[in-house]
């Protein structure tokens, strides 16, 4: 079946960077560009970026932009999102999800990151 | 940027209710909109995309409508498993964006 499978849970001091993975599997992985969105503890969902893994080109949020950087490796049909520069506020659940052009149709199982000094 | 607001909220609503709940765009966004439903502890499950295509699997008492900047949910009749919080999204241009949920509780 089709899945998103992302690593586990990241504990990380203020000023580092986090990598989380999200590997797919059950269809083409080409074919389905990839978005990444968190949620921090009691709060709504946040559009991170997109990656089309036919190619690589990524669409960032504005706020994440100097920040973050999105890869996809076709040979482990993996999408990983790297964030720089961790602050408090990035305590999140971030979520990768694939996007069929009309929403966001399966999802990873979240990973946790917890900033903290 | 495109904003999205929900209303409401919140709501406080019975089982077997017909429940409504609105998302506003600030700009038109066609039908480029897609309804989440989420659980505590779960990722989001998409329920309706091009704001009226119920996915598949998700029950017929869910619907969507709308288009240009005005969106609507409705359950017809509220479950015990749709106690949930439940997001809009459009998918019109980037950044991608997500109302900010409207939390349906038990009355």
């Amino acid at each position: 079946q089709v899945q998103l499978v992302q690593s586990g849970a990241e504990v990380k001091r203020p000023g580092a960077s986090v990598t989380v993975s999200c590997q797919a599997s059950g269809y083409t992985f080409e074919n389905h560009w990839i978005h990444w969105v968190r949620q921090a503890p009691g709060q709504g969902l946040e559009w991170v970026g997109i990656i089309n893994p036919s190619g690589g080109n990524t669409v960032y949020a504005q706020k994440f932009q100097d920040r973050v950087t999105v890869i996809s490796d076709s040979s482990t049909s993996t999408v990983s999102l790297e964030l720089r520069s961790l602050r408090l506020e990035d305590t999140a659940v971030y979520y990768c999800a694939r996007d069929p052009d009309s929403g966001m149709d399966v999802w990873g199982q979240g990973t946790t990151v917890t900033v903290s000094s | 940027d495109i904003q999205l607001t929900q209303s409401p909220s919140f709501l406080s609503a019975s089982v077997g209710d017909r429940v409504t709940i609105t998302c506003r765009a600030s700009q038109g966004i066609s039908k480029y909109l897609a309804w989440y439903q989420q659980t505590p502890g779960k990722a989001p499950k998409l329920l309706i995309s091009g704001a009226s295509t119920l996915q598949s699997g998700v029950p017929s008492r869910f619907s969507g409508s709308g288009s240009g900047t005005e969106f609507t949910l409705t359950i017809s009749s509220l479950q015990p498993e749709d106690f949930a919080t439940y997001y809009c999204q459009q998918f019109n241009s980037y950044p991608r964006s997500f109302g900010q949920g409207t939390k349906v509780e038990i009355k």
